[in-house]
């Protein structure tokens, strides 16, 4: 099946600091997402990519939907608390399929 | 605009009983789903529903039904409930099913059966 694979699981930050995460799967996806999941919340959207290639930015988030359609990266710059959250990459081609999470802790 | 809505929140069940997950959209979308989040994986599509009047099995399907009631509803049914279907349940919407149309969540149910 189509599955992904989402690093690091977490990640502990100070304030200020760039962070890093990204996705990779065996297959390809028409569409690539990232959410992002508050405690007690469903996921809410951060950034859509429709094409291969694309680098999109969301004010300090910026993702990009890789060459091969295998994967995705999403960048926070200049990290802030309220960052702190889950975030999921999810891949679509007939359905969708999403990562396992990265959850991101930023001390003040 | 609400959103998702799903009810209820929260629910204990003991193993054997049944209950259904409501949800309702007000975006006039065409297209709803059913996913279970469990600690350490993705989200998993249960069931899902392209348009008014069909239904498809998503990646983790047993146990459970659906009910697509009208545009706006979209009922998830666990007939004889189990311990292995603790988890939180998500439903969402799209306006299309295609891959280019995004997905909107509500807060999610959140079930334990003992």
């Amino acid at each position: 099946g189509q599955q992904l694979n989402q690093s690091p699981q977490s990640m502990f930050i100070q304030e200020g600091e760039d962070v890093s995460m990204n996705c990779t799967s065996s297959s390809i996806f028409n569409t690539w997402l990232w959410y992002k999941q508050d405690p007690g919340e469903g996921p809410v959207l951060l950034i859509a990519l429709y094409k291969a290639g694309e680098l999109t930015s969301n004010g300090r988030l910026t993702a990009q939907f890789g060459i091969t359609r295998k994967d995705s990266f999403l960048n926070i710059s200049a990290s802030i608390p309220s960052d702190v959250g889950i975030y999921f990459c999810a891949g679509q081609l007939y359905d969708m399929r999403f990562g396992a999470g990265t959850r991101l802790t930023v001390k003040p | 605009n609400a959103g998702v809505t799903q009810t209820p929140k929260f629910q204990v069940l003991k193993t054997g009983q049944s209950m259904t997950l409501q949800c309702a959209q007000d975006m006039n979308h065409n297209s709803m789903y059913w996913y279970r989040q469990d600690p350490g994986m993705g989200l998993r599509l249960i069931y899902y529903s392209a348009s008014e009047g069909t239904t498809d099995k998503g990646e983790v399907p047993n146990g459970y039904n659906v009910s697509r009631l009208n545009k706006r509803e979209f009922s998830l049914r666990l007939e004889s409930a189990a311990p292995s279907q603790t988890s939180v349940y998500f439903c969402a919407s799209s306006l299309l099913s295609n891959s280019q149309e995004t997905q909107y969540f509500g807060p999610g149910t959140r079930l334990l059966v003992l």
